[in-house]
This record gives structure tokens, C-alpha cells and sequence, in this order.
């Protein structure tokens, strides 16, 4: 099985962008799909990217998401940030067994 | 409107078993899968298991294999999770969600706390 590694925290400023990253430790990124899940405090988690690059609708599309081969990580960028954006950020993938696995998460502040 | 309404939260013992529920609603069924996802305290998604509300097939994580039991009623759009034996680090809050594709979630319920304490 795989890892996905995600930097523990980000920090950017409202109206900036950022970009957060996620690793896979082995096997292809391109090879299954990546998704991409938002969790403010105390609320269960939003999908805000599937399928590496889909948005939910509903989703404003200062969300967007992406993989580099590469690099063999997928990315999800936020534009134009608001302070309600701040949240925990988890991706998530498989394998050809349907193992999931999910990032350690990633603390978005908006200061 | 899609809706998973999850039961509420649960106090148990060490080696207690533990059922949550999560009654969908909003749309048809038996047309999508279930997974179960928990949250520890303070720390990150873990995915629990998979069940097809179709025919009621299964897919659990390994680490949990032979202790959770998903099921399915169709009759009234409820999907649970029943989880034996429970330690303490079973302390966590449970989340259903419904599967679009193969573990891609669209919508999720609100998140069950189960507590195991002595």
C-alpha cells in the first residue's frame, strides 16, 4: 500500500492564492483518481475535488485541482482566499484493491 | 435534497458493540454504495468499509476485518455500521457518506460520536 503526504500546515492571506500538496509514496499518482475533501471545525467533511479535477456543483471554482506526474502529487489551489476557507484539507486516493487511503491533512489558515 | 442523517451519539464499555445508522433520503437508494469514514480525536480521516446498497456487498479495511459488519434496509434507505469489541481507540466520531464511483464520496452525514469508556 501507499502513503499521501500532505504539509501539516499553510498560511496565506485573504484575496492570495495557495496551493496545497500531496505526495504519493509509490505507484502512479495518474493511477487512480484523487480526491480532495474540506473540514472546517466541527462540521463533517465537504468534497470540493473529485475525480483529480471535477468540482461538486456548488463549489466556487476558486477551487481547483490537479496531478504532475512528474512530481507524482496531486495539488488543489485556492484563489482568491476568503476567511471562511480556513479549514483542514484532506486528499484521498486507492489502489486497484479499493484500499483507500487519505492524506494526514493539511491546516489552511487565513490570516 | 440529498440527505444522510446519522444516529446520535453513544457512550459504550470496552468490548461492547456499537450500531450506527445513517437513513438516506433524496434520492433513489439503492442506486448508490455507503462508506464508512471515522475521525479520532484531533486526528485524520480513516476509511472504514465499503457496502453496495444494491446488493449488499462489502469491502472493509484490514484492520478492521472481522470485528465491522455493514448492512443495509432498503426499505427505509438505512444504511448501519456495527462495530464489535470495542477499545478505546474506537473513540471517534463516525461518518457515512455516499459513494459516486469507487471510493469518491458526493455527500456526507452528520457524524456519529461514539465514546468507549470504562
Amino acid at each position: 500500500n501507499f502513503m499521501l503526504t500532505q504539509p501539516h500546515s499553510v498560511s496565506e492571506s485573504p484575496g492570495k492564492t495557495v496551493t496545497i500538496s500531496c505526495t504519493r509514496s509509490s505507484g502512479s499518482i495518474a493511477s487512480n483518481y484523487v480526491q480532495w475533501y474540506q473540514q472546517r471545525p466541527g462540521s463533517a467533511p465537504t468534497t470540493v475535488i473529485y475525480e483529480d479535477n471535477q468540482r461538486p456543483s456548488g463549489v466556487p471554482d476558486r477551487f481547483s485541482g490537479s496531478i504532475d506526474s512528474s512530481s507524482n502529487s496531486a495539488s488543489l489551489t485556492i484563489s482568491g482566499l476568503k476567511t471562511e476557507d480556513e479549514a483542514d484539507y484532506y486528499c484521498q486516493s486507492y489502489d486497484s484493491s479499493s484500499y483507500v487511503v487519505f492524506g494526514g491533512g493539511t491546516k489552511l489558515t487565513v490570516l | 435534497q440529498v440527505q444522510l442523517v446519522q444516529s446520535g451519539a453513544e457512550v459504550k464499555k470496552p468490548g461492547a458493540s456499537v450500531k450506527v445508522s445513517c437513513k438516506a433520503s433524496g434520492y433513489t437508494f439503492t442506486s448508490y454504495g455507503i462508506s464508512w469514514v471515522r475521525q479520532a480525536p484531533g486526528q485524520g480521516l480513516e476509511w472504514m468499509g465499503w457496502i453496495s446498497a444494491y446488493n449488499g456487498n462489502t469491502n472493509y479495511a484490514q484492520k478492521l476485518q472481522g470485528r465491522v459488519t455493514m448492512t443495509t434496509d432498503t426499505s427505509t434507505s438505512t444504511a448501519y455500521m456495527e462495530l464489535r469489541s470495542l477499545r478505546s481507540d474506537d473513540t471517534a466520531v463516525y461518518y457515512c457518506a455516499r459513494d459516486i464511483a469507487v471510493a469518491e464520496w458526493d455527500y456526507w452525514g452528520q457524524g456519529t460520536l461514539v465514546t468507549v469508556s470504562s
